[in-house]
């Protein structure tokens, strides 16, 4: 495997539902990030990670949770979604945080419907 | 607080004209500028990333520069192929100093074969 891989790819819930969305980086970089894409909308940034710790929530309904035991792996857990909460959901890397470090690789997102 | 606008939102040429996607921001206190693209229902793929102490960066058939005291940068494609087609995006730090970046809506460009 190489670059930012996320599972599953595809996801259909109940709003009662719990599941995990999973995020791996082999790239060797120490900052991780969710992002979420709704239709018509830019990408907004829900969480950053950098060496395992949470730098970033940018006012992020508490049924999102994030998780990062090691700076390869990055995961969002899920409980008592809305419908709105629909919409594909990209995991991102880059080396650091700081200055040119910053550059962003994307996972291939997973899509998320919420019924 | 950082706004990126693209316009374009949407664009459609024949196959091997040349073209250029603009992208500007209001701050222009970045260090760099991020051009990404994606491709229907999938994640974004970096094309280029410009540091503020360039004025273009190239990558075969792509071509970004940027200028920070207009708050422009554009993105050329040339000899445009039908694989080309995809929605493309521009990104730039929040803020001075910010590692957080904040992301147009993007410009969806269709290559006519």
């Amino acid at each position: 495997e190489t670059g930012v891989t996320q599972t599953p790819r595809h996801l259909v819930m109940g709003m009662t539902n719990k599941k995990s969305l999973k995020c791996e980086q082999h790239l060797g970089h120490n900052a991780m990030y969710w992002y979420k894409q709704s239709a018509k909308k830019p990408l907004e940034l829900m969480f950053v990670y950098n060496f395992k710790e949470q730098t970033e929530n940018n006012s992020v309904p508490s049924r999102f949770s994030p998780e990062c035991p090691n700076s390869s792996h990055l995961f969002l857990h899920l409980h008592t979604l809305q419908p709105e909460d629909s919409a594909l959901y990209l995991c991102a890397s880059s080396h650091g945080t700081g200055g040119t470090d910053n550059e962003q690789f994307f996972g291939p997102g997973t899509r998320l419907t919420v019924l | 607080k950082q706004e990126v606008t693209q316009i374009p939102a949407a664009l459609s040429v024949p196959e091997g004209e040349n073209l250029v996607l603009n992208c500007s921001f209001t701050d222009s206190a970045i260090y760099n500028l991020q051009w990404f693209r994606q491709d229907p229902g999938k994640g974004l793929t970096s094309l280029l990333l410009i540091q503020s102490s360039q004025r273009e960066q190239t990558s075969g058939r792509l071509n970004a520069s940027l200028d920070k005291s207009s708050g422009r940068s554009t993105l050329y494609i040339a000899a445009s192929q039908p694989g080309d087609s995809a929605t493309y995006l521009c990104a730039g730090p929040s803020g001075a100093g910010s590692y957080q970046l904040t992301f147009g809506k993007g410009t969806k460009l269709s290559v006519i074969p």
